[in-house]
């Protein structure tokens, strides 16, 4: 059973100050990673797809580094701004290829305070 | 079309009526996939289609729920004997394949059961 499990479930920033949170998931069988955000009242939108141990992608002021080995990513914002407000989600499609199941995470659900 | 897009937007039915939820993806992506989100809770992967194939159904949560999709375009989610439990935010998404590439959302359609 491939669980993917992110943390922490929500997250109070105040403006300007930087963040991180963690997705994590079996790292037997691994294929994929992605992280999307979902604004309120708005469908989510993908940020980044990571394959390779080590990978780091950048978009703007968030950014994400992703360790196959032990199972884990990690997404930064750095200079958290209120429309970074959001909750971010991780998925990853497990790597058999019989199976087709992409599984999320919960999600953090982020607040940035003015 | 630009986008991935779901009809209805919003659906109110009585229970034990049926419901089709139709998305349209975007030209040329081959992988569909259905989610939906009941209130407080993640995101719950339903079913993925790969062409107008579906290779892994035992998302679908009871044998109420049914999905199609035609000319590797438009794919229909049917729901049976709608009950309470199956009011949800329902969403599609759509990419060029399955697993590494990034998945494009649908605005989702919002089924509420009387």
């Amino acid at each position: 059973i491939l669980n993917v499990e992110q943390s922490p479930q929500s997250l109070h920033v105040q403006e300007g100050d930087s963040t991180n949170f963690t997705c994590s998931f079996p790292s037997s069988n691994f294929y994929a990673l992605h992280w999307y955000r979902w604004e309120t009242a708005k469908s989510p939108e993908a940020l980044f797809v990571m394959t390779l141990n080590g990978d780091e992608k950048k978009k703007g002021r968030i950014s994400a580094t992703l360790n196959t080995k032990e199972g884990y990513s990690y997404l930064y914002i750095k200079g958290s701004q209120p429309e970074d407000s959001a909750t971010y989600l991780c998925a990853s499609p497990p790597g058999d290829s019989s199976a087709s199941k992409i599984i999320f995470g919960s999600g953090t659900r982020l607040s940035i305070r003015p | 079309g630009a986008g991935v897009s779901q009809s209805p937007s919003n659906k109110v039915t009585e229970k034990g009526k049926d419901v089709e939820l139709r998305c349209d993806p975007i030209s040329g992506h081959t992988a569909l996939y259905w989610y939906r989100q009941r209130l407080g809770q993640g995101l719950e992967f339903l079913i993925y289609f790969q062409g107008n194939s579906a290779p892994d159904k035992s998302g679908l949560p009871s044998d109420r729920f049914s999905a199609e999709r035609t000319g590797e375009s438009v794919s229909t989610l049917t729901i049976q004997r709608t009950q309470q439990e199956d009011s949800a935010v329902y969403l599609c998404a759509s990419s060029f394949s399955r697993g590494k590439n990034i998945q494009y959302f649908g605005a989702g359609t919002r089924l509420s059961v009387l």
